[in-house]
């Protein structure tokens, strides 16, 4: 089963709106990745937190990463019709050996104009 | 620099063939890992090779088998197919073994079964 659990699945914004996508893990992880796939696409790496609290931005997309290193989320502010896709979160567990990222089903963003 | 290849882009297979995927991962990348994805269960874990060797193995029944060769390129194999192994399939190249390393993926196989 996934052991990593995105909310929401389904995201419908209207462009000019803010909207957040949580990820959430039962088991503490030595780091985070987010990745968009848009559609008919691959997914590419968007950022990684490491740190306990961080926070990274990258325009209109802030990440942060939570203090006990379980859970994580992606917010965008205005966004825009480019946003369209699907954001993935992935992390390691400190428990596993390199390499095993353990993904997240995904949050499927529709941008409506 | 080209990125991660794999081959073909699209198969159709009937149940209880096999099938053979392929992934060239970006030169210098020794590590590459193997994810099935399906509408409304994310990526899947399948496997993950480094300098030849298994290092990591996902919850998947023993049809679905990898290998990795010397210069870094990687197979995967599913014989005797199921319907249910219809998917996208997605290959994942990293720098090394690393811990803090980003995946860069493939464009993927989308595999049909019929």
């Amino acid at each position: 089963g996934q052991q990593v659990m995105q909310i929401p699945q389904y995201q419908h914004v209207q462009e000019g709106e803010d909207f957040t996508t949580y990820c959430n893990s039962s088991t503490t992880l030595s780091n985070i990745q987010w990745y968009k796939q848009r559609p008919g696409g691959h997914p590419v790496f968007l950022i990684q937190l490491v740190k306990s609290g961080e926070v990274k931005k990258q325009k209109r997309l802030t990440f942060q990463f939570g203090e006990a290193k379980k859970n994580s989320s992606l917010h965008i502010t205005a966004t825009q019709t480019t946003d369209v896709g699907t954001y993935f979160c992935a992390g390691r567990r400190t428990t596993d050996s390199w390499g095993k990222l353990q993904f997240g089903a995904g949050t499927q963003v529709v941008v409506t104009p | 620099k080209a990125g991660v290849t794999q081959t073909p882009r699209y198969l159709i297979k009937t149940r209880g063939q096999q099938v053979t995927l392929s992934c060239s991962p970006i030169s210098g990348h020794r590590s590459v890992s193997w994810y099935q994805q399906t509408p409304g269960q994310g990526l899947q874990f399948l496997f993950e090779y480094f300098s030849e060797t298994q290092r990591n193995k996902g919850n998947f029944p023993g049809r679905f088998s990898g290998r990795q060769f010397s210069n870094s390129r990687s197979e995967m194999n599913v014989s005797t197919l199921e319907l249910g192994d219809s998917a996208l399939y997605l290959c994942a190249s990293k720098h090394e073994g690393g811990m803090n390393t980003e995946a860069f993926f493939g464009q993927g196989t989308r595999l049909t079964v019929v």
